[in-house]
């Protein structure tokens, strides 16, 4: 089975401040990671995905991820938030193939990123 | 290319109805999985479909059911609405079943 956790619903920074969202995940099998982003009233935009190759992982917008395996954890940062980064960010996992949850994704809870000027 | 597209935008219902929102796959995608995005929540998996066939589902009751036509295009149905029921509809494609998935806008349904 797969899990998602992401610490802190709500994370709060100044505009300029590093990002840090947290996400731990529990598989059973090597997973594959990814970060959405969600603005308000749209759909889920993929900012970056992990899937084995390099554990540091970069995306758009100058987002980027570390996979560690020993930590189960797949925390997303960016070193300079922009107020265009408000938004609800979500960690997800799935199975690679082979695996038997079909691909499905598991999300975690979302976390709500607020960028002050 | 087109994205994914997703109808209505939005939808009210009442309790007991039954809706029926659609899905259009990205192109060259042959796979779509529809997840259910409460209030405040996370999207949950509610079904895959794989060529035209359900390929997974997730904890839904059978009252949730779906159907893909041959151009990969999707529904959900939804029977005996409840007030539970009401969320974000996401559909997402992808080009194979462990693949990247690609999300549409979304379905609002108000169930009153």
């Amino acid at each position: 089975a797969q899990s998602v956790t992401q610490l802190g619903s709500h994370v709060s920074v100044s505009e300029g401040a590093l990002v840090l969202l947290r996400c731990n995940y529990s598989s059973s099998v090597p997973p594959y990671l990814f970060w959405y982003v969600q603005y308000p009233n749209q759909g889920l935009q993929l900012l970056l995905k992990y899937t084995s190759a390099a554990t540091l992982v970069k995306g758009i917008n100058g987002f980027e991820a570390e996979f560690k395996k020993s930590e189960t954890s797949f925390h997303l940062t960016k070193p300079s938030a922009h107020m265009s980064d408000a938004a609800e960010y979500f960690c997800a996992v799935s199975e690679r193939a082979g695996g038997t949850s079909y691909g499905k994704l598991t999300f975690g809870q979302g976390t709500i990123l607020t960028v002050h000027p | 290319e087109t994205g994914v597209t997703q109808s209505p935008t939005h939808l009210i219902k009442t309790r007991g109805q039954q809706v029926t929102l659609r899905c259009s796959s990205q192109s060259g995608h042959n796979t779509v999985s529809w997840y259910q995005q409460a209030l405040g929540q996370g999207p949950q998996f509610i079904f895959q479909y794989y060529r035209e066939e359900e390929n997974g589902r997730g904890n839904f009751p059978p009252r949730f059911s779906g159907l893909q036509f041959p151009n990969y295009s999707s529904e959900l149905n939804v029977n005996a609405l409840e007030l539970d029921d009401s969320a974000l509809y996401l559909c997402a494609s992808s080009p194979g079943t462990y693949n990247e998935q690609f999300f549409g806008p979304g379905t609002r349904l108000t169930v009153l």
